[in-house]
């Protein structure tokens, strides 16, 4: 069973720009989260999707969004990018397909966003 | 509110030798406890997991951790450290209340010496 996918795997913004991140959960996973990851806050959680309704959301302003598709597959968008929001973007499915807490997350690669 | 701490951001061990990686939790209930491996330029694997159905969990890689109420801890060994085992680790809970979301400790960077 293939794992999760991220695309794009690197991404070069300037300031003020917009960017969408995607993400392709396992097959037969309804939950996606979202986390970001950098050496000075370590890894934070952003939202978490499941049957294309957010259900949980971090501490993160309103420019950071996302959405899931009817297929799982999840994107996450950062609008007016500040120099603080490069880091690594994690994302991880887990079945829960009775809605539990607790289910594994298995995390994709990342996209590592650069903001200059 | 939950935390995880992480005690030690760096360890480091000589090849062969018993690796230690201590996590202490807080939860207001019994959770679901998670140790994560994270290889440069690469996401988070799974290392094992704690569901309460074992207080020792043994995860891939030689690994396993002990789970202690008491003491709410769940730190994570090896009896020899290889090589290959040099990564961050993290340790994560999920308390039960919150869907679909881990909280993670700040992670311990493993060197390993030859």
């Amino acid at each position: 069973k293939a794992g999760v996918t991220q695309t794009p795997r690197y991404l070069i913004k300037t300031r003020g720009q917009q960017v969408t991140l995607s993400c392709s959960p396992i097959s037969g996973h309804r939950s996606v989260s979202w986390y970001q990851q950098t050496p000075g806050q370590g890894l934070q959680f952003l939202f978490e999707y499941f049957s294309e309704t957010q259900r949980n959301k971090g501490n993160f302003p309103g420019r950071f969004s996302g959405r899931q598709f009817s297929n799982s597959r999840s994107e996450m968008n950062v609008s007016t990018l500040e120099l603080g929001d490069s880091a690594l973007y994690l994302c991880a499915s887990s079945r829960n397909l009775q809605g539990e807490s607790g289910e594994t997350q298995y995390f994709g690669p990342g996209t590592r966003l650069l903001v200059l | 509110a939950q935390s995880v701490t992480q005690l030690g951001s760096h360890v480091s061990v000589s090849e062969g030798a018993l690796v230690l990686l201590r996590c202490n939790y807080s939860s207001s209930v019994p959770p679901y406890l998670f140790w994560y491996v994270q290889y440069p330029n690469q996401g988070l694997q799974l290392l094992l997991k704690y569901t309460s159905a074992a207080t020792l969990v043994k995860g891939i890689n030689g690994f396993e951790a002990e789970f202690k109420k008491s003491e709410t801890s769940f730190h994570l060994t090896k009896p020899s450290a290889h090589m290959s085992d040099a990564a961050e680790y993290f340790c994560a809970v999920s308390p039960g209340s919150t869907l679909g979301r881990l909280y993670f400790g700040r992670g311990t960077q493993l060197t390993v010496w030859p």
